[in-house]
This record gives C-alpha cells, structure tokens and sequence, in this order.
C-alpha cells in the first residue's frame, strides 16, 4: 500500500449503531487530519493529530470520538448518529508540526458514510 | 480566523480553451496557500501550493496559479484544458504554523465541453 488508505470506503449504518473509520498512511508522516464533506458544504476540518497528541478539535460533538494509537494509523469511532451525519469523511497526513512545505497534506480517498 | 471564497459553483469551458478559477481568502498573515482536485469517488490530489517566494507557482497537470497579495486573490489558470480535468477544484488556506488544518472553499465544478 501506498500513500493514505482508508477503511471501508462505504458504510451505511443506523442511528443506534457503533462503528469506526480507519486510516492508515504509509508516508513516515507525524500529523494526520480528519474532515468532513457533505453535500453543498465546504470541506469541514474535524481533527488534527501530531505525533498522536490531538492538537485540534473543531467542535466535533462527542459522538465522533478519534483515536490516534500511533503516527501511522487513525480511526474515528462512531456511535448514535444522526442522518445528519451522513457524508464523505476524509483523512489526511502531513510530514510534522514543523510548518512551511512539511504543511503539506496528503489525502485518502475518503469513506462514504450513509447514516439511515 | 481565515477564510477562502470561490465564487463560481461552476464553470463550463470547451476542450482547448483556457480556464481561470478564482479563489480569494481572507487571512490577516502571510496565507499559506493550495489547489487540490477531487476527481468523482476519489480523495483530494494537491494540484500546487504557494507558501513564499516568486508569486506565480507552477503545478502538476499544466496548471499555474498567481499569488497576488494587494487583492488577497490565488487564481488557478491552465492554457489549454483537456476533457480529463473535468472535477471538483478546491482552493485552500493554512497558516503554516505546525501541523494546522486547512481552511477549505466551496469548491468549483468544472466541466469541458467537446
């Protein structure tokens, strides 16, 4: 594998379901981002990870709960979801907090969640 | 806090013609700066960036883009558009400081005419 992978890239579940996103990147990258893509609205940061330590979030409500166990890997858990919620839900990764070009952000292909 | 406005949803160009998508942001320090293309069912590719220096960046696919401070604009521009650049374009702000998230426009749909 290369680059940003994510798993699975399709999910329907319902409101009382838990489920959980994973990303992986494969780039020897230290920060790693979560955003959000619904329709009609802007790509919508949710998450920033560097050297899995969570530096941002963006007023996520509680139930998106992420989780960084180390550089590479990513995951966000889900649980009691609204249709709301339902979009594409991208991860990225950059080098590291240093800034300048290491702000460069590499994205996965995203997972579309639709929530019933 | 920044911001990135693309103003036009969507655009429609003939194969061969040239394409500008505009882009202006709103950030009260020197604005680290990007296009990304989303093509249908894929992630988002980093088309080119602007963190310093000459003002005209080059990127991957042809395309170009022209930093101009005094009209805090970011336009992309290619002189000759093929039917495979048809996709979503997406321009984007950072602050650079650390591993910071990128403040994302609208977008704009792109769709080439035969």
């Amino acid at each position: 594998e290369t680059g940003v992978t994510q798993t699975p890239r399709h999910l329907v579940m319902g409101m009382t379901n838990k489920k959980s996103l994973k990303c992986e990147q494969h780039l020897g990258h230290n920060a790693m981002y979560w955003y959000k893509q619904s329709a009609k609205k802007p790509l919508e940061l949710m998450f920033v990870y560097n050297f899995k330590e969570q530096t941002e979030n963006n007023s996520v409500p509680s139930r998106f709960s992420p989780e960084c166990p180390n550089s590479s890997h990513l995951f966000l858990h889900l649980h009691t979801l609204q249709p709301e919620d339902s979009a594409l839900y991208l991860c990225a990764s950059s080098q590291d907090a240093a800034g300048g070009s290491n702000n460069e952000q590499f994205f996965g292909p995203g997972t579309r969640l639709t929530v019933l | 806090a920044q911001s990135v406005t693309q103003p036009d949803i969507h655009i429609t160009v003939s194969e061969g013609a040239s394409l500008e998508l505009r882009c202006n942001y709103s950030y009260g320090a020197t604005p680290y700066l990007f296009w990304y293309v989303q093509s249908p069912g894929q992630g988002l590719q980093l088309l080119l960036k602007y963190f310093s220096g000459d003002t005209l960046v080059q990127g991957i696919k042809g395309f170009e883009a022209e930093f101009k401070r005094s009209q805090s604009s970011f336009n992309l521009r290619k002189p000759s558009v093929h039917w495979s650049d048809a996709a979503e374009y997406f321009c984007a702000v950072g602050k650079g400081g650390g591993a910071d998230g990128l403040t994302f426009g609208k977008g704009t749909h792109l769709i080439i005419q035969p």
